[in-house]
């Protein structure tokens, strides 16, 4: 079983419709993180968590909303999905040392 | 500022040197890294290096830092098809303590036979 479970892995929805990914991992690390990858821009960070009661903005937050419900469980939300969040979104753990993460195999999310 | 830079492709044939190249801007980046990510798989680490060195070599990677011109390497002796991937450079401050490592768009290698 993989580290780091990403649900759901594909996702196809209409814009304004709400949408959640969930991201759940057995490494026992402290730190969560979401990341967005598009063709040609690479990786962009977009909530990380470093405990349940810790979340701070990445470099892309608008238009998405995250949730820490356990060390475990990370989630992060559309609120009102729109065409231009079609990408494909990581989830990563790190201990504290963070330049190691581990990431999860991505969920697929594409908005119509 | 921070920005990672990084060509997009590289095509090489099988047991040729494969050399990506990367360039970064933050001077103050203490450790730098390079992630393969292959085929509808999420991103591994393969391996860093510490601002403080030139050069570290992992069996067949060899990463070579130039901090005066902010140039990063990653060189892949004998490629192998199983290679072929993305291959990201990313850079942090403090080992990543702040929780932000700024990552390269990624080179595409593709190997051929």
């Amino acid at each position: 079983d993989a580290d780091v479970t990403q649900t759901p892995r594909n996702r196809i929805t209409k814009t304004g419709k709400r949408i959640m990914l969930e991201c759940s991992q057995t490494k026992g690390h402290d730190r969560m993180y979401w990341y967005r990858q598009d063709p040609g821009l690479g990786l962009r960070l977009i909530y990380y968590s470093f405990d349940v009661k810790d979340i701070n903005k990445g470099e892309i937050s608008d238009g998405y909303s995250v949730s820490r419900q356990a060390q475990a469980k990370f989630s992060l939300s559309l609120e009102s999905a729109i065409p231009n969040q079609t990408a494909l979104y990581f989830c990563a753990t790190s201990a504290r040392w963070a330049g190691e993460l581990f990431f999860g195999e991505g969920s697929r999310l594409t908005v119509l | 500022g921070e920005d990672v830079e990084q060509s997009l492709f590289l095509s090489v044939r099988e047991g040729d040197s494969s050399v990506i190249n990367c360039t970064y801007t933050d001077s103050s980046s203490t450790y730098l890294y390079w992630y393969k990510q292959e085929p509808g798989a999420g991103l591994q680490l393969l391996t860093y290096i510490f601002s403080n060195m030139d050069m570290k070599q992992d069996q067949r990677l060899t990463v070579l830092l130039n901090k005066k011109d902010k140039h990063l390497s990653l060189r892949i002796a004998d490629t192998q098809t199983g290679d072929s991937a993305i291959y990201f450079c990313a850079e942090s401050k403090d080992g990543g303590s702040q929780g932000n490592l700024i990552f390269g768009k990624g080179t595409k290698l593709s190997v051929k036979p």
